[in-house]
Parts: C-alpha cells; structure tokens; sequence
C-alpha cells in the first residue's frame, strides 16, 4: 500500500502567516486521486482540496494545494484563527486508500 | 444540503460484533458510494472498504477482510457497516464518508465512537 508521510507533525505559527504543508508518497500517486483534509477536535475530517488542487465547495481561496508524483503541498496563504487544525493528505488513487499521519497547525 | 446521520456510540464487550448506520439525505443515496473509515485515538484514518449504494457492490481493505461486512438499504437511504470479532484496539470513531467531488470523501458522517471494553 502507499505510505503517506506528512511533515512537519507540527507547525506553531501566528495569524496572518503562511503555512505550507508537505505530504510525500511512498510511491507515484496520480494528481487526479490526492486529496487535502481539515480536522477539527470532536469533528469530522472536511475536504479541502481534490485532485491536488481543486479547492472544494466553499473553500475560501486561501487555501492551495501543488503538487505531483510524490511530493505534494498544501498551502494556506494568511492563517485565520479557525484555521487551526489538523490537516490530513490522502491518496486515492490505489485501493486501500491511505491517510498521512496528520500535521497540526497550533497557534503560536 | 447533503447530510450523514450516523447512530450513536455504543460499548461492547471483546469478541462481540457492532453495527453501525449512515443516514443520507439530502442527494439520491443510490447514485453513490459509500465509504468507512476508522480513527483510533492518536492515529491517523484508516479506510475500511466501501460500498455502491447503487447495486451493493463492495471492497474492503485486507487489514478489515473476514471481520468486516458493508451493506445497505436503498429504501431508508441507509448504509450500515458491522465489524464482528471486536477487541480493543478496535476502539475508535467510525466515520462514513461519500465517494463524491472528484472521487474524494466530500461529506462526511459525524462519527461514532465504538468502545470495546470488558
């Protein structure tokens, strides 16, 4: 199976910065099957960005996802305080569809 | 809007199986797939298997294969997943998840949390 790794597990950061998030693939994923999701304490996972950089529904443009083969990005350009979370990168594109292990965003 | 009501948290002993639902509304239930996923305490998510609400078709995952069973009910619009031989480390939330935008979980359950304890 494809093994996500996420770095870094956490990122301290202030309001108005930028973060960037990185998610490497144990192997080639397709651009079209990588996907970026928001977590909340108590919540379920929501689905910011697909196919590595179609933003979803209702996402606010702030949000940003680059990326291909195995090396994927997501970034988030001025934090807002809700946007303190965890953030998960998930391929779908070979069965079993795999989870990174999350990066936390904290305030700093 | 699109909607998954999932049923509530439930406490089992070891060996014992569990049943949990996925209430969709809000879109036409049989013109998707369905999906289950699972999330230990401190770990990341783990995909279980899916099924198409439209013809029942299913996968699962080898790590859930033999334990795991997905099924649904096209006039309630509902989707069920039972795991059976529970121990422990099976104590989780369990989220369903619609296989939508772009083929990625584009909504989600709200979870049910499993605890097997004895």
């Amino acid at each position: 199976e494809i093994v996500l790794t996420q770095s870094p597990g956490t990122l301290s950061l202030s309001p108005g910065e930028r973060a960037t998030l990185s998610c490497r693939a144990s192997q080639s994923v397709s651009s079209s099957y990588l996907a970026w999701y928001q977590q909340k304490p108590g919540q379920a996972p929501r689905l910011l960005i697909y196919a590595a950089s179609s933003r979803a529904t209702g996402i606010p443009d702030r949000f940003s996802g680059s990326g291909s083969g195995t090396d994927f990005t997501l970034t988030i350009s001025r934090l807002e305080p809700e946007d303190f979370a965890v953030y998960y990168c998930q391929q779908y594109d070979t069965a079993p569809r795999t989870f990174g292990q999350g990066t936390k965003v904290e305030i700093k | 809007q699109v909607q998954l009501v999932q049923s509530g948290a439930e406490v089992k002993k070891p060996g014992a199986s569990v049943k949990v639902s996925c209430k969709a509304s809000g879109y036409t239930f049989t013109s998707y797939t369905i999906h289950w996923l699972r999330q230990a305490p401190g770990q990341r998510l783990e995909w279980m298997g899916w099924i198409s609400a439209g013809n029942g078709n299913t996968k699962y995952s080898q790590k859930f294969q033999g334990r795991v069973t997905l099924t649904r009910d096209t006039s309630a619009s509902t989707a069920y997943m039972e795991l059976s031989s529970l121990r422990s480390e099976d104590t989780a939330v369990f989220f369903c998840a619609r296989d939508g935008t772009g083929s990625a979980n584009d909504f989600w359950g709200q979870g049910t949390l499993v605890t097997v304890s004895s």
